[in-house]
């Protein structure tokens, strides 16, 4: 079965850059989303297809795919970002989600 | 506002039978693939099951096939799952969510209800 494989963990000081990848075979040939995961709160949708942000979602959000790996960006990170990111992607009419990254701003 | 609100958890014994539903509100229900979506106690999202916009066409996680039912009555705007012979391993937070217009990027999540298999 398909697997996307995402790091346990990134940690980042408020201002900074934090990048979340996304592995999984072939994955530049199809459509990632990336959702974010606060404690207690239902999953919020915050780039699809790769690379384009819902309304409502910051500007600082941004995402892009290549090859084997989607990769999510958070530009100038907010304490209030900390949270579990979540890559997913369509297989043979499945959907298979990563395993999540936990953001922690230090 | 658009709105989806799950209901139909509790607890339940390993072997036996539950029906969650989530109702929609704020959009055209009709016009959307439905998906439910779990998450067990401290762990990740797991993809259960998707229902296309009549209830003709319906796919599920090897995990729950067979033993799970989506469904849809589009004219009360209410998504369903059937769950039978459940197991530890079902026990989860379970989210109905919109397929949105963008190619199964999920849109608008419920805020979940919990199910617990357990004697």
């Amino acid at each position: 079965s398909y697997e996307l494989t995402q790091p346990p963990s990134v940690s980042v000081s408020p201002g900074q850059t934090a990048s979340f990848t996304c592995s999984g075979d072939n994955l530049g040939h199809k459509s990632a989303s990336w959702y974010q995961q606060k404690p207690g709160q239902s999953p919020v949708l915050v780039i699809y297809q790769n690379d384009n942000r819902p309304s409502g979602i910051p500007e600082r959000f941004s995402g892009s795919s290549s090859g084997n790996t989607a990769t999510l960006t958070i530009s100038g990170t907010q304490a209030m970002d900390e949270a579990v990111y979540y890559c997913q992607a369509w297989d043979r009419s499945t959907a298979v989600f990563g395993g999540g990254t936990k953001l922690t701003v230090l | 506002e658009v709105q989806l609100v799950e209901s139909g958890g509790g607890l339940v014994q390993p072997g036996g039978s539950l029906r969650l539903s989530c109702a929609a509100s704020g959009f055209t229900f009709s016009s959307y693939w439905m998906n439910w979506v779990r998450q067990a106690p401290g762990k990740g999202l797991v993809w259960v099951s998707r229902i296309d916009i009549d209830g003709s066409s319906t796919t599920y996680a090897d995990s729950v096939k067979g033993r799970f039912t989506i469904s849809r009555d589009n004219a009360k705007n209410t998504l369903s799952l059937q769950m039978n012979s459940l197991r530890a391993e079902d026990t989860a937070v379970y989210y109905c969510a919109r397929d949105g217009p963008a190619a199964g990027a999920m849109d608008v999540w419920g805020q979940g209800t919990a199910v617990t298999v357990s004697s």
